[in-house]
């Protein structure tokens, strides 16, 4: 069955280190995503990708950055890791346009101390 | 951009009731998801429906989009119902320059005691 997958599901690293946060699915859709949530908040949109080598800003990309070199794989890069990142981040794929239904990985959960 | 409210923000109920959860939205979308989150923090899509209604065993949800809110029904509710509801939307308004993804409530924490 096509799906979508995250690793590692828990990371725990320390302040400053550079952490990269693996996507992957395999249902072939072109759109994909990368949200956080954090108590209180629900899940806010990162940053997110229309197709390979097209990369996008959301709501909360400050001290994140992606990229698309294929369809399958969206990994997202803390690039020097803050406490404030610490989340649970989950990883997102749709079919097409806007109105299409987003189907979820299972959550990455980083503790940065 | 969109706003999404859901209420109640916290439900107590015993095994056996029935619940009604509800999302309202502050403008026009062309996609609505309830989203399932449970105690070992999944998202669990439970359903697509930017209008009209949808049955899946015990649960059901109504989309009324020209009122701008959707509800969802839990009938005969089990322990294993227990977790976080999520209402997500994406809002027609849209355009380049304005970021794409869900627009997330903060949900309704579901509690079902034996």
């Amino acid at each position: 069955d096509a799906e979508i997958t995250q690793s590692p599901r828990h990371k725990i690293t320390e302040t400053g280190r550079q952490v990269t946060l693996a996507c992957h699915q395999t249902w072939n859709h072109n759109n994909m995503f990368w949200y956080r949530q954090d108590l209180g908040h629900g899940l806010r949109l990162i940053h997110y990708s229309y197709g390979v080598q097209d990369t996008n800003k959301g709501e909360v990309s400050d001290g994140y950055s992606v990229s698309r070199s294929n369809t399958e794989d969206l990994p997202l890069t803390l690039e020097s890791a803050a406490s404030s990142q610490t989340s649970v981040y989950f990883c997102a794929s749709r079919p097409g346009l806007g109105g299409n239904e987003q189907f979820f990985g299972p959550g990455t959960r980083l503790t940065v101390l | 951009g969109i706003q999404v409210e859901q209420s109640p923000p916290d439900l107590i109920l015993q095994e056996g009731a029935n619940s009604t959860l509800r999302c309202n939205f502050s403008d026009s979308v062309n996609n609505l998801q309830w989203f399932h989150q449970n105690p070992w923090g999944q998202l669990i899509n439970l359903f697509y429906i930017p209008s009209g209604t949808k049955q899946n065993g015990r649960l059901s949800a109504t989309t009324v989009a020209t009122e701008r809110y959707s509800l969802l029904y839990i009938s005969s509710s089990q322990t294993t119902d227990s977790g976080v509801y999520f209402c997500a939307v994406f809002g027609y308004k849209h355009s380049g320059g304005g970021a794409d993804g869900l627009t997330f409530g903060k949900g309704t924490h579901l509690i079902i005691q034996p």
